[in-house]
């Protein structure tokens, strides 16, 4: 099993829907949570930092974190094309300059004119 | 804030060839730096960890001898990919973190071409 799961996708939705992107993992150890948005031919660009469990909202991006199901989401309102990338989760044990991340494979969303 | 770059974005380069790739913290120094490679619609797969001044710590499969990774100052390490071979083609990304940094931030990334 690995240590972070995620649906690769493909996910296409019509611009304007809420988009639910999620991840799954099996380390109980984890607590910082992550999610990345990597555009084509692109580093990954940190989207969402959340620490243990709960919600964190920014703009249109809400990232939820659900420790005791070993869950995590990000939501995406009123998606718009040019959200259209991959979104990979990545996840940590500890917080600071060391931190090794552990990466979902990444689910490619195209958000449909 | 928080701003990685790399250089070159892309090279192509013949077999046997040695690469440097740079990475640079452009606004916070960056006390530790991250290497990765990262193969079309896969996720990255972490390749070293460096730590300014000191050696760099390989993951388990990633050979030192043909990566060499140096972190000489709190802003720029470098990957040289040596004697590169057809095999080695493939996007490669650093990312850095300093102490005032929450989690660690990309370089654009560098797309290597071994013919």
């Amino acid at each position: 099993q690995k240590e972070v799961e995620q649906d690769p996708g493909p996910l296409s939705v019509p611009e304007g829907a809420i988009v639910s992107l999620n991840c799954t993992y099996s380390n109980s150890a984890f607590q910082y949570f992550m999610w990345y948005r990597q555009y084509s031919r692109k580093g990954p660009e940190l989207l969402m930092y959340t620490y243990s469990s709960g919600n964190k909202e920014d703009g249109r991006f809400t990232a939820q974190v659900d420790k005791s199901s070993k869950y995590i989401s990000l939501f995406i309102r009123d998606s718009q094309p040019s959200d259209s990338a991959t979104y990979l989760c990545a996840m940590s044990a500890g917080g600071g300059a060391t931190n090794k991340l552990i990466f979902g494979t990444g689910t490619l969303l195209a958000v449909q004119p | 804030g928080a701003v990685v770059s790399q250089h070159p974005s892309r090279v192509i380069c013949k077999s046997g060839t040695s690469v440097k790739i740079e990475c640079r913290s452009l606004d916070f120094q960056a006390t530790t730096m991250f290497w990765y490679r990262q193969f079309p619609k896969k996720s990255l797969m972490l390749m070293a960890t460096s730590n300014e001044g000191s050696k760099a710590t390989y993951e388990q499969g990633v050979e030192k001898d043909k990566f060499l990774i140096n972190h000489a100052s709190l802003t720029l390490s470098t990957l040289t990919v040596t004697s590169a071979h057809p095999e080695d083609s493939s996007f490669y990304i650093c990312s850095a973190n300093g102490q005032y940094q929450e989690t660690q931030y990309f370089g654009p990334g560098t797309r290597l071409l071994v013919l």
